[in-house]
């Protein structure tokens, strides 16, 4: 079965230092990769994927992802935090029999001033 | 979101009561979906559409109904709410096919069920 681990509840980070939110996976074949962003009371705003070519993904705000294949990873970087990162991502990967997108339970990042 | 809305926003139910959520969509794809948000669950598939009246269960489908007749529109229905569906249930359409592949979640409705 698809799945994806996101294996920090929280992440704490001062402005101005790179971030790192970790995301693993579990597919049969390719997998399609996605990063989202939730800020409080909001919905959940696309940030990045990966579906094939150049294994680092350039999205939104500044943020990418690297996808390694031999780790099953597909950690979600920035290399200078904001205060304004502060917000819950979810790291998700498709299943591709039935489109449908597998998440996983979420990471708060919180950046201090 | 552009092209996805959902309704109500905010709805407080009493136990017991049927509950409806709409989701409408101005995409034309083919794909649509509902999740519900839980602190620890991250989204939970409830139940997805592939098509007009194609339906199929998610991993936490039970206590819940969906109904496709449009393109559209697609609705989910608490048949008989309880407090454990006290959720945020999110809607959702996928760009298969399309070289713009992805997957594009509505605003979402917090219902509290009491």
């Amino acid at each position: 079965a698809q799945s994806v681990a996101q294996p920090e509840d929280q992440v704490n980070v001062a402005e101005g230092n790179p971030l790192t939110v970790k995301c693993t996976y579990s597919v049969s074949g390719n997998p399609y990769l996605f990063w989202y962003v939730q800020y409080p009371n909001r919905g959940l705003q696309f940030l990045l994927k990966y579906i094939t070519g150049d294994n680092l993904v350039k999205g939104s705000y500044g943020f990418e992802a690297e996808f390694n294949k031999s780790q099953t990873s597909f950690h979600l970087k920035k290399p200078s935090a904001l205060v304004s990162d502060s917000a819950l991502y979810f790291c998700a990967v498709r299943d591709k029999d039935t489109d449908k997108l597998i998440f996983g339970t979420g990471t708060r990042l919180q950046v201090f001033p | 979101d552009a092209g996805i809305t959902q309704s109500p926003r905010h709805k407080v139910t009493e136990t017991g009561t049927p509950v409806t959520l709409r989701c409408h969509q101005t995409e034309n794809h083919r794909y649509m979906y509902w999740y519900r948000q839980d602190p620890g669950h991250g989204l939970r598939l409830i139940h997805y559409s592939y098509g007009v009246k194609d339906t199929d269960k998610g991993e936490v489908s039970d206590g819940y109904s969906v109904s496709r007749s449009k393109t559209e529109d697609f609705l989910l229905t608490l048949e008989s709410a309880t407090s454990s569906q006290t959720s945020v249930y999110f809607c959702a359409i996928s760009a298969t096919g399309s070289p713009n592949y992805g997957y594009t979640f509505g605003s979402g409705t917090r219902l509290t069920v009491v």
